[in-house]
């Protein structure tokens, strides 16, 4: 069974503040994917990054990162120097990538981030 | 290019009636998932279509929900007669064969 756990329920910050939201999954799947959407106040659900399991490169886009490691299952999230506007509800993510199985993505339960001017 | 396309955005009537959801997903995407939000059970996958088929219903409530494909650019999800535990935000995603869901904005439906 795939499971994703978003340890952290909540988590507040002071703008300019770094912060990390964790992310550890389970699959017995060889190959999946791992993905990180944002929900903002306004509701609607934002793609934000699209990991392969066979990529633990880490990425950076602006003042985001994101750090996999396969040993330890997570796949964590950094918001480097936080804006008020990154304030949201974060989904941690995870889906096969083979046809035939499940087609399922597997959301976490979410992260709730209030950054505070 | 066009998003995931979901109205009516916002939607109150009373119990017992017939309520009807929509999504235009992104063109050229064949599969389209419905999943729905609660507080309390967070994101829920109700359905889901491949090549406008449905592949797997397991986590529609009961038979008081129903949802269609009749072709590659508009599916429905139905409810009737609803209830005020059917209150939620409903939101309809898209994707290519391998590929991201991208979700539309979701319609918040209240059931008094």
């Amino acid at each position: 069974a795939q499971k994703v756990t978003q340890a952290q329920t909540e988590i507040s910050v002071v703008e300019k503040e770094d912060v990390t939201l964790d992310c550890v999954y389970e699959t017995r799947d060889t190959t999946y994917y791992l993905f990180w959407y944002k929900q903002p106040p306004s509701g609607e659900l934002v793609f934000l990054i699209r990991r392969n399991s066979f990529d633990e490169q880490n990425e950076i886009s602006g003042r985001y990162s994101w750090n996999f490691q396969k040993s330890t299952s997570s796949f964590n999230f950094t918001i480097t120097a936080s804006q008020v506007v990154d304030s949201a509800v974060y989904f941690c993510a995870l889906s096969p990538t083979t046809q035939g199985g499940s087609e399922k993505l597997v959301f976490g339960k979410g992260t709730k981030l209030t950054v505070n001017p | 290019d066009a998003g995931v396309i979901q109205s009516p955005r916002h939607e109150v009537t009373e119990m017992g009636q017939e309520v009807t959801l929509r999504c235009k997903p992104i063109s050229g995407h064949d599969y389209l998932f419905w999943y729905r939000q609660t507080m309390m059970r967070g994101l829920e996958l109700l359905i889901y279509f491949n090549n406008n088929v449905p592949i797997d219903d397991s986590g529609m409530p009961e038979d008081r929900f129903s949802a269609k494909m009749p072709n590659a650019s508009f599916s429905t999800l139905k409810i009737q007669p609803s209830e005020p535990r059917d209150s939620a935000v409903y939101f309809c995603a898209s994707r290519l064969w391998t590929g991201t869901q991208y979700f539309g904005p979701g319609t918040r439906l209240l059931v008094l």
